[in-house]
């Protein structure tokens, strides 16, 4: 089982549709977390952190479960330039490294 | 300014054959860290350096994978008698600052090295 579950997709959604991503992760003494995005043929970038009482930025809000180990995505109103591959991210340990998801792959339809 | 960047960005290797993959992290960043991202899989840690010091290589797959960072800038991992298995993207990330206790210290990516192991 890996450490970092998602739902690799991929998700076909209209314009306009709001769309939510979910991530499980199985290490508790995981620190911080993070949902980055990544472009076909790109390097990850990350996109937002994720705090236990929520954040927002534009049309995208992020959540943390602690209890239940469970991080969310969710985009609304989706544009074409959102279609990309969201990859949940926590970050273990003494070294700051990150722990990758597979990815869930978005494709937003005109 | 200048991102992370990484050469060379394509490299094609013959079975067996020793490869050697740059990585140029912004300038003053004092953490650096090497990914490998196999198709279809997200990145997975390789080894991590704080300024010259390799603090984590417990993700190196294998004794054939040496990575070093003498100066405490520049780094180059080292592939040698390259396996099919080892086609993969090889990512560079590095950041600021070396408290892995701050959430805030972003890891800024490089765009790559695609190695094909044929």
């Amino acid at each position: 089982r890996k450490e970092v579950e998602q739902d690799p997709g991929p998700f076909n959604v209209p314009e306009g549709a709001t769309v939510a991503f979910n991530c499980t992760y199985s290490n508790s003494a995981s620190q911080s977390f993070f949902w980055y995005r990544q472009d076909c043929r790109k390097e990850p970038k990350l996109l937002m952190s994720v705090y236990s009482s929520g954040n927002e930025d534009g049309r995208f809000t992020a959540q943390l479960n602690r209890a239940s180990q469970y991080i969310s995505l969710l985009i609304r109103d989706s544009k074409l330039s959102d279609s990309a591959t969201y990859l949940c991210v926590v970050n273990r340990g003494a070294t700051n490294k990150l722990i990758f998801g597979t990815g869930t792959l978005l494709a937003v339809q005109p | 300014g200048a991102g992370v960047s990484q050469s060379p960005r394509y490299k094609v290797a013959k079975r067996g054959q020793d490869v050697a993959l740059r990585c140029d992290p912004i300038s003053g960043h004092v953490s650096l860290f090497w990914y490998q991202q196999a198709l279809g899989q997200g990145p997975e840690f390789l080894t991590y350096f704080q300024n010259e010091a390799q603090l984590d290589k417990s993700g190196l797959p294998s004794d054939r994978f040496f990575a070093e960072r003498p100066e405490g800038s520049v780094s180059t991992l080292k592939i040698q008698r390259t396996q099919q298995e080892d086609s993969a993207v090889y990512l560079c990330a590095s950041s600021s600052l070396g408290d892995p206790r701050d959430p805030t210290d972003t890891q800024y990516f490089g765009p790559g090295t695609r190695l094909t192991v044929l």
